[in-house]
């Protein structure tokens, strides 16, 4: 079964508007973390935001947020007044504690910022 | 934050030549480094885990003599593709985590890998 799953593989969003991308997991840890990294067309990955399984408040970073529900096991990144150097590849990934703290990433959400 | 590199960042070869590709955090110790392996409009896939001074764990269905890593020192970590072939073309990216850091792994650049 899939660890991360990110459903959108494309998403379009008006410049200064919000956005959400999606992300849901699959663990039977009760420790892990949550992240989000922005990977432009030059290829490197930008850490964005981080969300530990015990945090009880959603992370901010700025202009990102998540959208943390547990129950649901899902964390969603909100990217709020969206520039157009936002444009990029996001990927979604989690780290278990049971499985030698590695990360697992999802397949990537594409966001296009259009001016 | 921290700094990782790699080099090179592009290389192109012949089918059938070894390449190395070097992964170094810049301005800390790594006590393990990853690498992945990312295919176009892919995601990233663990091929690897090394610790320093130890032997690597590789992933399911990655070649461990194809794919040598060594962890030689707190700051560099090698990955080298012997007897490249065409299939073997990817982009390569390293990661770096400090002792203990589980939640923070640092990134390089990548490394982009044409085999002719």
């Amino acid at each position: 079964a899939q660890k991360i799953t990110q459903t959108q593989p494309g998403m379009f969003v008006q410049e200064k508007e919000a956005v959400t991308l999606d992300c849901t997991y699959d663990t039977s840890d009760q420790s892990y973390g949550l992240f989000w990294y922005k990977q432009p067309s030059s290829g490197e990955m930008i850490f964005l935001i981080y969300q530990g399984s015990y945090d009880e408040q959603n992370a901010t970073e700025g202009r990102y947020s998540l959208n943390f529900q547990k129950a649901r096991k899902s964390t969603n990144l909100v990217i709020s007044a969206s520039q157009l150097g936002d444009s990029a590849m996001y990927f979604c990934a989690m780290r278990e504690a049971n499985t030698g703290n590695q990360f697992y990433f999802g397949t990537g959400t594409s966001l296009t910022v259009i001016p | 934050g921290a700094v990782v590199s790699q080099h090179p960042s592009r290389v192109i070869c012949k089918s059938g030549t070894s390449v190395k590709i070097e992964c170094r955090s810049l301005d800390f110790q790594a006590t393990t480094m990853f690498w992945y392996r990312q295919f176009p409009k892919q995601s990233l896939m663990l091929m690897a885990t090394s610790n320093e001074g130890s032997k690597a764990t590789y992933e399911q269905g990655v070649e461990k003599d194809k794919f040598l890593i060594n962890h030689a020192s707190l700051t560099l970590s090698t990955l080298t593709v012997t007897s490249a072939h065409p299939e073997d073309s990817s982009f390569y990216i390293c990661s770096a985590r400090v002792a203990g850091n589980y939640n923070e792994q640092f990134f390089g650049p990548g490394t982009r890998l044409t085999v002719l």
